[in-house]
């Protein structure tokens, strides 16, 4: 079946610093991915809906500039944590497919020391 | 704005007895589909069931049903001779059907534990 990957799966880094998080379709083409963010033991949120060769939208209360979001091809999104803080430390999980069933990404565990 | 609502934040069942975990959600659209995932410890989602609002019969995945009601909207999920590896949080999700792609909206989750 179609498959998300997602990349890397757990990644440590400094306050202040940047990180990114890739998310592929393997064998489909997605003009739209998502982002969703899931603190422990709570549900996934919605950060960012990713277009293909536009602007992502970003919701209520997800600060933009600092969720960099890149969707340069129909099959790879990026999503850039800038100025990375200890509060943005959480499981990043990004998703695409037909409305008929969401395909996942593995997610990734981002801890900012 | 849509949301889904999970009353049962924990769930316990014998292995190879049946359980229920409820879902309703609110929405005033009238074309949408109806999710249940599977996260395990791994935190990979994984689809369980899936139900389309159009469709009246209730849909099937081998011991996975789902009980579909429209004008109550409630979308619950039993699981039937449950197995010690049907232990994970399960997540109800709503989608509206539309022209374009439109994400998935969570309900907070019931974590199920199976009881050997």
């Amino acid at each position: 079946g179609a498959v998300v990957s997602q990349h890397p799966s757990w990644v440590i880094c400094k306050s202040g610093t940047s990180v990114k998080i890739e998310c592929r379709s393997l064998d489909f083409q997605a003009t739209t991915m998502f982002w969703y963010r899931q603190f422990p033991k709570q549900s996934l949120m919605l950060m960012a809906t990713s277009n293909e060769g536009s602007k992502a939208t970003y919701e209520q209360g997800v600060e933009k500039d600092k969720f960099l979001i890149n969707h340069a091809s129909l099959t790879l999104s990026t999503l850039t944590v800038t100025s990375a803080h200890p509060e943005d430390s959480s499981f990043y999980i990004c998703s695409a497919g037909p409305l008929t069933e969401a395909f996942f990404g593995q997610g990734t565990r981002l801890t900012v020391v | 704005a849509q949301t889904v609502t999970q009353s049962q934040p924990e769930m316990s069942v014998q292995e190879a007895e049946t359980v229920t975990l409820s879902c309703t959600y609110d929405t005033s659209e009238s074309d949408y589909y109806l999710f249940w995932y599977k996260q395990p410890p791994s935190r990979q989602m994984i689809l369980v069931i899936r139900q389309e609002a159009y469709k009246q019969q209730n849909a099937t995945e081998n011991r996975f049903s789902v009980n579909f009601q429209k004008a109550a909207k409630s979308f619950s999920l039993k699981i039937s001779d449950s197995q010690l590896g049907d232990a994970a949080m399960y997540f109800c999700a709503y989608r509206i059907a539309g022209s374009g792609n439109t994400p998935l909206v969570f309900g907070k989750g019931t974590r199920l534990s199976v009881i050997a």
